[in-house]
């Protein structure tokens, strides 16, 4: 079956921009996350989403959102860009929590100039 | 802080030789998990040992799981140049409410050499 898919794989845009990440998880699961990597703090959870529902979110500040879909397609937004939003921005898909696998996509390459 | 933290930061062997990468954590957790990553690309899911389990195999990768001294281990047997990537462990704690997240440590990079 088909995989963890994001788009789009790269972006880059100016500070003061906003910026609309997507990701579809793997057909039937229902549980989507995001994460964002960084050279500097590695991988940090932004927060989870279950059945259209916020479950947990990590410490960034509220210039970064999510939502999911009843579809369980999930999308993130970042507002305000500033130049260290810079990262790769991870996807992951489990069927239901985390106890379960998560299977991550591609990411998208955010670069902030 | 990082729950998991892994050891060494950077490992490099020739083709053929076995890499053992391990991984620290710091509170109880309910599984643990390695991942793959090639350079700045997504993360390739390996293995995962639930908290009851204390080895599991899959292919030439042998993990092992001590919840008494909260670490665990990933051998890779046989190692390929394709096998050069970085090796995440990512824990999930016993959650207090709700704690639906995989916690990562910084990884190791591992280099296998032609």
């Amino acid at each position: 079956k088909a995989g963890v898919t994001q788009t789009p794989r790269y972006l880059i845009k100016t500070r003061g921009q906003q910026v609309t990440l997507s990701c579809s998880p793997i057909s039937g699961h229902r549980s989507v996350s995001w994460y964002q990597q960084t050279p500097g703090q590695g991988l940090q959870f932004l927060f989870e989403y279950f059945s259209e529902t916020q479950r947990n979110k990590g410490n960034f500040p509220g210039r970064f959102s999510g939502r999911q879909f009843s579809n369980s397609r999930s999308e993130m937004n970042v507002s305000t860009l500033e130049l260290g939003d810079s990262a790769l921005y991870l996807c992951a898909s489990s069927a239901s929590t985390v106890r379960d696998e998560a299977f991550f996509g591609q990411g998208t390459r955010l670069t902030v100039v | 802080s990082q729950q998991g933290e892994e050891d060494p930061q950077a490992l490099s062997i020739q083709e053929g030789e076995n890499a053992t990468m391990n991984c620290s954590y710091k509170t109880s957790i309910n599984n643990l998990q390695w991942y793959r990553q090639n350079s700045g690309r997504g993360l390739v899911h390996l293995i995962l040992i639930r908290s009851n389990e204390r080895e599991k195999h899959s292919g030439r990768l042998r993990v092992t799981l001590d919840t008494s001294k909260k670490s665990s281990s990933l051998l890779i047997t046989a190692s390929r140049a394709a096998d050069t990537a970085s090796y995440f462990c990512a824990t999930d704690a016993i959650p207090r409410g709700s704690n639906y997240k995989l916690t990562f440590g910084k990884g190791t990079l591992l280099t296998v050499n032609p």
